[in-house]
């Protein structure tokens, strides 16, 4: 049974592209949820989601930052026109019900240039 | 607002050398308190979690418990392989984590 997979492991953009990670939860799990982590603090959260529905997205800028979780293929966290200040680590993370354990991906870790 | 803070925000121990790791937290309506250890590089690995005011958990050389405002992450004769960032989380009626910003550990041989 593989573990929550994310992609890519790196991904580098210049200011103002856009950046699109990917999430496929663990099989059997229909909650997602995504955190940020910058150097020498913790995991911050941004959104959480299940199929097809955005729970709660209260940790998410309100610009330039959108997710979804489709009904068919992975979860996908969008940050559109990059700046310097996106470059952190995201990771991903699915559990099999609201209150289960959260089982996390390797992450992704966006640079912006 | 869910708070948690860990201490210290560093530990360097010697090989064999027990300790203790802490995360007190303010939340309202705790449903679970959560241990997970990170690596470098990789995303944090679940441990234990607790949910209720005097339980214990262990596993291996770690051992965690829980009182109404703070855990504790003991590590007893602790190994370099126990060298890592152990993160404490709260889990509110809202169901998502929020984490603390980590203990890092450093075991020496």
């Amino acid at each position: 049974n593989a573990g929550v997979m994310q992609n890519p492991r790196h991904l580098v953009r210049r200011r103002g592209q856009e950046a699109r990670l990917r999430c496929s939860p663990m099989k059997g799990h229909s909650h997602v949820y995504w955190y940020r982590q910058l150097p020498e603090e913790g995991l911050k959260f941004m959104v959480y989601l299940q199929k097809e529905n955005i729970i709660d997205e209260s940790g998410m800028p309100k610009e330039r930052f959108s997710a979804e979780f489709p009904k068919e293929g992975p979860s996908i966290l969008r940050i559109q026109q990059v700046v310097r200040g996106d470059s952190a680590a995201y990771f991903c993370a699915s559990s099999q019900g609201a209150s289960e354990k959260l089982f996390f991906g390797s992450g992704t870790q966006l640079s912006v240039l | 607002e869910d708070q948690v803070t860990q201490s210290p925000e560093a530990l360097r121990l010697q090989e064999g050398e027990s300790s203790s790791l802490n995360c007190s937290y303010t939340v309202s309506g705790l449903r679970g308190l959560f241990w997970y250890r990170q690596d470098p590089g990789k995303g944090p690995e679940f441990l234990f979690t607790l949910y209720s005011a005097g339980e214990e958990k262990e596993k291996e050389r770690l051992k965690a418990t829980l009182t109404k405002k703070e855990s504790f992450l003991h590590i007893t004769a602790p190994k370099p392989e126990d060298s890592a960032t152990y993160l404490c989380a709260v889990q509110a009626d809202d169901y998502k984590l929020s984490f603390g910003a980590g203990t890092t550990v450093t075991v020496r041989a």
